[in-house]
């Protein structure tokens, strides 16, 4: 059983298009969060949430949106893709808010 | 501010034993973790330290000084598998919510 579940894997896509990555756990946890990792393997976190509401939100532009329509999914939709967007962005999730924390496998976000 | 220090690369030798240093400064501090990320994988939990002192897991151990912000990874009978980055991440309180803040990781390298 995936703990931790990220779609798509890889996603190459062209600068200015709209896309998405979906993210469940099926841990009963009650927090997710968002992080991106660069291509210097710095691990940076974007989004939190705990119970469906958003607790952190970094310095990350506008065009990022995430989206938790249960506590079991956590979204992240990207508008106007840029050539920068270009990382690995895991999902993860946690029992309480800042505890131990299980990643998804990543989603590679290529922009052309 | 908050920084967190790790070297970037390390060899050693399969059979032997390795330390990975980690210093940190947060406003925050609340405890301190260490992932393994394999390449192309999702970071996975190794340790977590929020007092002083050693704690210790199979070949893994995770030491901890709060007086100092220091923290380092010991290694013991080292196997080709250990290859990988090591991540050190420290649980920072910020407000009424936690995050937690990673430093760009020590690739470890062993060889036979």
């Amino acid at each position: 059983d995936t703990a931790v579940s990220q779609t798509p894997k890889y996603l190459v896509t062209q600068m200015g298009n709209d896309k998405s990555i979906k993210c469940e756990q099926n841990l009963g946890h009650d927090t997710m969060y968002w992080y991106k990792q660069d291509s210097k393997k710095f691990l940076k976190i974007m989004f939190s949430y705990n119970n469906k509401e958003l607790i952190i939100n970094e310095t990350v532009p506008n065009r990022f949106s995430p989206k938790s329509p249960d506590k079991a999914h956590l979204n992240l939709h990207i508008n106007s893709l840029e050539l920068g967007d270009s990382a690995v962005y895991f999902c993860a999730s946690s029992q309480q808010h800042g505890t131990e924390a299980f990643f998804g496998q990543g989603t590679r976000l290529t922009v052309v | 501010g908050q920084n967190i220090d790790q070297p970037t690369e390390m060899t050693a030798t399969e059979g032997a034993i390795v330390q990975i240093n980690c210093t940190y400064q947060t406003s925050g501090f609340n405890g301190l973790f260490w992932y393994q990320q394999h390449a192309g994988e999702a970071p996975t939990f190794l340790s977590y330290n929020v007092l002083d002192g050693l704690e210790e897991k199979g070949r893994f151990s995770s030491f901890l000084s709060r007086s100092k912000g220091y923290s380092y990874l010991l290694l013991k009978e080292l196997q080709m598998k250990d290859s990988a980055s090591y991540l050190c991440a420290v649980r920072d309180r910020a407000d009424s919510s936690y995050k937690l803040i990673f430093g760009s990781g020590t690739r470890l390298l062993v060889r036979p």
